[in-house]
């Protein structure tokens, strides 16, 4: 089973804050993931990344920024927190050639 | 990316086998054919994926059509916590964005 963490699970935050959501993966794999999904509704990327100092973004626009100093990391910060900003954020990692897309559990993020 | 097409709902009796379609006709030959299921506010979870064969795991079977343009995703017991969103993605190897549709969202009844 893959080895795919994010903390924290849940975050209620007040408006403005800076924050910082992160994911780490144990398995070397090189392509990271960023996506966000509403109650019910699709999952959309936010942003991937394919390696070390390489971030692209995704289909749908974030004010949400990436960084991937480290293989096993791929931070996603909001400098100032705002209500729409409220949704579950999930982090995936996949390997090489075939392999599949492997999740982590999600942080669930409430804005207030 | 093949566009896959999903039916939005199905419901299965528990104990019996859940068949869920995926339509994915505009495939290329090295597109896989991936299989996840999301249960409520999970993250989602790898089920199964293949190319042109027949596949089997612990966990369903996966019958993929001679032309490649279609496949069925197969619980052969489906129980009440086999209830979740099931999505069907194709994507080849090389490519790094695996794209996410609205999926079939999955209810088995006692």
């Amino acid at each position: 089973e893959a080895d795919i963490y994010q903390t924290p699970r849940y975050l209620v935050i007040g408006t403005g804050k800076k924050i910082t959501l992160e994911c780490s993966q144990t398995m070397g794999h090189d392509k990271m993931y960023w996506y966000q999904q509403d109650p019910g509704m699709e999952l959309h990327l936010i942003h991937y990344s394919y390696g070390v100092n390489s971030t692209e973004k995704g289909d749908l626009s974030s004010e949400s920024t990436v960084s991937r100093i480290r293989t096993e990391h791929f931070p996603l910060t909001l400098e100032s927190a705002r209500p729409s900003h409220t949704s579950q954020y999930l982090c995936a990692s996949r390997g090489q050639n075939n392999q599949p897309q492997h999740f982590g559990d999600g942080t669930r993020l409430s804005i207030l | 990316d093949a566009k896959t097409t999903q039916p939005p709902s199905m419901d299965c009796a528990e104990g019996r086998a859940a068949n869920l379609p995926c339509n994915h006709s505009t495939i290329s030959g090295n597109e896989y054919v991936y299989w996840y299921r999301q249960i409520h506010s999970q993250g989602p979870q790898y089920i199964i994926h293949g190319l042109k064969n027949n596949e089997t795991n612990e966990m369903a079977s996966l019958i993929i059509t001679e032309d490649r343009k279609s496949s069925t995703l197969i619980l052969p017991h489906a129980t009440l916590r086999d209830t979740a969103v099931y999505y069907c993605i194709a994507l080849s190897g090389g490519s790094y964005i695996p794209t996410f549709g609205r999926g079939t969202s999955l209810i088995v009844h006692p």
